[in-house]
């Protein structure tokens, strides 16, 4: 079975560190690119970056740029998400994903084909 | 940065009834990175659509993907009590961009 499964949630205070992760399997991780979304309490869902783990290629979104950090350990099929000083503003669901490209009648086609489970994170004083 | 935009904001529907959902691009995007997700309360988001019309796997039929250039639709023919829920757009760009738009709330009238 394909899937991703992410690290559980998290309580911090403002100014700590904090890195989360993203474990695939049942496919190949290396080869599909990994996206990050944010998802504030009660509100829609916001594209933050994503990478390409059998290279560590990594694009941000502009809004998110300089704010957080996207690596990858392809040897333990790994994605991760961390900040250096976090913010209450940084109080979310965060999801990661799967960046499908499907092949059809000599066109590829994209979408997020496999989600993570989600993770928590909440920063307060 | 592609901006999308769907409407409406929220759409009140009875079990049986068509939905019809639009996604607006604010500059041309290419069908093949165009795709809808559906979300429930407390659950990560679920592929639906893919290349603007093309069914995940496992996606019933009664949801339908069509347009091209700035406007797309998500159609769901006859709503299903299970069918009420979020929907977004995202553009999946070819710059690995991956815009979503603010969503769709479908409820139950």
């Amino acid at each position: 079975e394909v899937q991703l499964v992410q690290s559980g949630a998290e309580v911090k205070k403002p100014g700590e560190s904090l890195k989360i992760s993203c474990k695939g399997s049942g496919y190949s991780f290396s080869n599909y690119w990994i996206g990050w979304v944010r998802q504030m309490p009660g509100k829609g869902l916001e594209w933050m970056g994503i990478i390409y783990p059998g290279d560590s290629d990594t694009r941000y979104s502009p809004s998110f740029q300089g704010q957080v950090t996207i690596s990858a350990d392809k040897s333990v099929s790994t994605a991760y998400l961390q900040w250096s000083s976090l913010k209450a503003s940084d109080t979310a669901m965060y999801y990661c994903a799967r960046r499908d490209s499907i092949s059809s009648g000599g066109s590829y086609y994209y979408g997020l084909d496999v989600w993570g489970q989600g993770t928590t994170v909440t920063v307060s004083s | 940065e592609i901006v999308l935009t769907q409407s409406p904001g929220t759409l009140s529907l009875s079990p049986g009834e068509r939905a019809t959902l639009s996604c607006r691009a604010s500059q041309s995007v290419s069908s093949s990175y165009l795709a809808w997700y559906q979300q429930k309360p407390g659950q990560a988001p679920r592929l639906l659509i893919y290349g603007a019309s093309r069914r995940a796997t496992g996606i019933p039929d009664r949801f339908g993907g069509s347009g091209s250039g700035t406007d797309f639709t998500l159609t769901i023919s006859r709503l299903e009590p299970e069918d009420f829920a979020m929907y977004y757009c995202q553009q999946c760009g070819s710059s690995l961009s991956g815009t979503f738009g603010p969503g769709t709330k479908v409820d139950i009238k």
